[in-house]
C-alpha cells in the first residue's frame, strides 16, 4: 500500500531559526495536504496541494509539491513560539482518504 | 467552512465493553472519515462513512470491531467494540468541504 514517509521526526530549534520538514510517498500523489496539530489538540488543515510543482505559500510559511508528485516540503521561515506542534503531511486519491506521515515534531527555544 | 462535534470528548472505559462516539457536522458532506491516533503516533485512516451504504473500511479494521452508522449527510457514529487497552486512542472524524479538510476535536477514549 502506500506510504508516506517523513523527516525529520523532531527538530528543535531556536526562535528566529528556519524550519524544513519534507514529506516522500512512495507512489504518485493526486494531492498533498499538511496539516498542524498542537499538543493535545487535533489536526488543523493549513493547505492542500494538487499541482505538479506547485508552491505556495501562507505568511512564513511555504509550501512545495514536487515535479513528480511524490514528494513535499512546508518551510517555515524565522520560528516563533507559537509555531510550535506536530507538522503532518498527507497524501491519497482525495483528501478525505489519506495515508499521514508520521509527522515531524517541531519545537522552538525563545 | 465546517464545524465537527464530537462527543465524548474523553472516557476511560472498562475492557471488553464497547463505546459508541459520535460526530455531528453543521453542512450536509457526502462523506466523513473516522481517524485513529494511537499515543505519539500519526493518523490512521479507519473507515469512509457514505451515507445510504455500508462503510469503507480500510486494511487491519474490520465492522465487527468498529460498526459504523451514517444515517444521514450530517451526523455518523463509530462504535469501538470489545475494547482492550490496545484501542487506547484518539479517534477522530474529518469532512471534506470543497478543497479544506476539518477534523473534529477527537475523542480521547483510555481503556483500562
Amino acid at each position: 500500500g502506500q506510504q508516506v514517509m517523513q523527516i525529520p521526526q523532531y527538530q528543535h530549534v531556536q526562535e528566529g531559526e528556519d524550519f524544513t520538514t519534507y514529506c516522500n510517498s512512495s507512489t504518485t500523489l493526486s494531492n498533498i495536504q499538511w496539516y498542524k496539530q498542537r499538543p493535545g489538540g487535533h489536526p488543523v488543515f493549513l493547505i492542500q496541494l494538487v499541482k505538479s510543482g506547485e508552491v505556495k505559500k501562507q505568511k512564513r510559511l511555504t509550501f512545495q509539491f514536487g515535479e513528480a508528485k511524490k514528494n513535499s516540503s512546508l518551510h517555515i521561515t524565522a520560528t516563533q513560539t507559537t509555531d510550535v506542534g506536530t507538522y503532518f503531511c498527507a497524501g491519497g486519491p482525495n483528501a478525505g482518504k489519506s495515508t499521514f506521515g508520521d509527522g515531524t515534531t517541531l519545537t522552538v527555544k525563545p | 467552512s465546517a464545524v465537527i462535534s464530537q462527543k465524548p470528548s474523553r472516557d476511560i472505559c472498562q475492557r471488553g465493553t464497547s463505546l459508541t462516539i459520535q460526530c455531528q457536522v453543521d453542512s450536509q458532506v457526502t462523506m466523513m472519515f473516522w481517524y485513529r491516533q494511537q499515543p505519539g503516533q500519526s493518523l490512521t485512516l479507519i473507515a469512509t462513512a457514505n451515507q445510504g451504504s455500508e462503510a469503507t473500511y480500510e486494511s487491519g479494521f474490520v465492522i465487527d470491531k468498529f460498526p459504523i452508522s451514517r444515517p444521514n449527510l450530517t451526523f455518523s457514529t463509530l462504535t469501538v467494540s470489545n475494547m482492550s487497552p490496545e484501542d487506547s486512542s484518539i479517534y477522530l472524524c474529518s469532512v471534506q468541504v470543497t478543497n479544506t479538510i476539518y477534523f473534529g476535536e477527537g475523542s480521547w477514549l483510555t481503556v483500562v
